[in-house]
């Protein structure tokens, strides 16, 4: 059974930079038919794709936070990792990551939240 | 991008009332949409893909079709427990985008 979970501190500062680990148990981070992503949601506000790496490595971020996103993979640990550089406010949010391909079943971890607050 | 457009953004219905909910993809995108239901304080859970696949957890009340751009979700008869915020996703390419979400409330 496929297992996602989030992990990393659920509190940031203004201006500092956010870092979520997702560790998958249960299937290779490795394997080619699928890819991994970041979703996040607002308090009482909707999903949020923030974005994508293949297991080429290859990656896609929305484009409005494109500048400040980088998602990397850790095969050895079977983990992949996101980075959001220059939190506000506005970045609070439960994050998810999540495993998919086109036409498959999504799975999702639990979520974290993480708020940014001085 | 492909943009994921859901209505209506909130509905009030009755137990027993059959409701569909919609989902317009702004480009093709065959049958990549999952659809999923969202409680308060929880993680989404992931009801349909495929357009038209349905999780092993869930009832067959519910139901998915569509291909293309055009997609429904329809409960056939509701259930206390279905009151939930819906939302659709597409899967055909990155960003992976959702809808606005579809706030399901009891009247």
């Amino acid at each position: 059974q496929l297992q996602l979970q989030e992990s990393g501190p659920g509190l940031v500062k203004p201006s500092e930079t956010l870092s979520l680990t997702c560790t998958v148990s249960g299937g290779s981070i490795s394997s080619s038919d699928y890819y991994w992503g970041w979703i996040r949601q607002p308090p009482g506000k909707g999903l949020e794709w923030i974005g994508t790496i293949y297991y080429s490595g290859s990656t896609y971020y929305d484009p409005s936070l494109k500048s400040r996103v980088t998602i990397s993979v850790d095969t050895s640990k079977n983990q992949f990792s996101l980075k959001l550089s220059s939190v506000t406010a506005a970045d609070t949010a439960v994050y998810y990551c999540a495993r998919g391909c086109g036409g498959c079943p999504f799975y999702w971890g639990q979520g974290t939240l993480v708020t940014v607050s001085s | 991008d492909v943009q994921m457009t859901q209505s209506p953004s909130s509905l009030s219905a009755s137990v027993g009332d059959r409701v569909t909910i919609t989902c317009r993809a702004s480009q093709r995108i065959s049958n990549y949409l999952n659809w999923y239901q969202q409680k308060a304080g929880k993680a989404p859970r992931l009801l349909i893909y495929a357009a038209a696949r349905l999780q092993s957890w869930v009832p067959s009340r519910f139901s998915g079709s569509g291909s293309g751009t055009d997609f429904t979700l329809t409960i056939s008869s509701l259930q206390p427990e279905d009151f939930a915020t819906y939302y659709c996703q597409q899967s055909y390419g990155a960003p992976q985008t959702f809808g606005q979400g579809t706030r399901l409330e009891i009247k």
